[in-house]
């Protein structure tokens, strides 16, 4: 199974301050039809996870353009430009290229 | 509107089998998969195991040999059926359609194992 490696485990930021989450596959997520098949989530407490980025660089219907996801091959990024109170959660990547479908561990995000 | 929601016992006793059921408005199951996603408390999300379109199943290799997934489509239904059930089976579980640019996900359903 395909192995994503999410760092940091926690991320504390001010309002306003901009971070970023990496997320390292163990294999290639580049798929034989051309699509890299790498989304990110949020999950706020207490809710189900929030689809933000997919495809690597798409931002979901919806979704602020503060966030913005970067990346190829193993390695990919989830940025938030500045950071929201709203944003507060865990982050997850998740890909979909390889059966079975893996998350990263996760990254939670909290407001200092 | 596209909506999904996961019904099914709270509450489980060790080695029985867990039900749930996924029931979907505004999505045709014969034209989108649904997935099930679980997650222990406090921890990371897991997906179990997908139903495509066309009936046909995929699951997490780790569960395969407890895992079922079916569905009825006249009533917009997709059902997960686990046997043997364990403490470590206790978790929210979730129903998503987890598309290539949308996805909807239900908002879950707490089962706990225990005696």
């Amino acid at each position: 199974d395909v192995v994503l490696t999410q760092t940091p485990s926690i991320l504390s930021a001010t309002i306003g301050q901009s971070v970023s989450i990496s997320c390292r596959s163990s294999q290639s997520l580049l798929d034989s039809d051309g699509n890299t098949y790498l989304y990110w989530f949020l999950q706020r407490p207490g809710q189900s996870p929030q689809r933000l980025i997919y495809l690597v660089s798409n931002l979901g219907s919806g979704v602020p353009n503060r966030f913005s996801g970067s990346g190829s091959g193993t390695d990919f990024t989830l940025k938030i430009s500045g950071v929201e109170a709203e944003d507060l959660g865990v982050y997850y990547c998740m890909q979909a290229t390889h059966a079975p479908l893996t998350f990263g561990s996760g990254t939670k995000l909290e407001i200092k | 509107q596209v909506q999904l929601k996961e019904s099914g016992p709270g509450l489980v006793q060790p080695s029985q089998t867990l039900s749930l059921t996924c029931t979907v408005s505004g999505l045709s199951l014969t034209s989108n998969s649904v997935s099930w996603i679980r997650q222990p408390p406090g921890k990371g999300l897991e997906w179990m195991g997908v139903i495509w379109s066309n009936g046909g199943t995929d699951y997490n290799s780790a569960i395969k040999s407890r895992l079922s997934i079916s569905r009825d489509t006249s009533k917009s239904q997709v059902f997960l059926k686990m046997n043997s059930l364990q403490t470590e089976d206790t978790a929210m579980y979730f129903c998503a359609k987890l598309g290539v640019v949308f996805d909807y996900w239900g908002q879950g359903v707490m089962v706990t194992v225990s005696s």
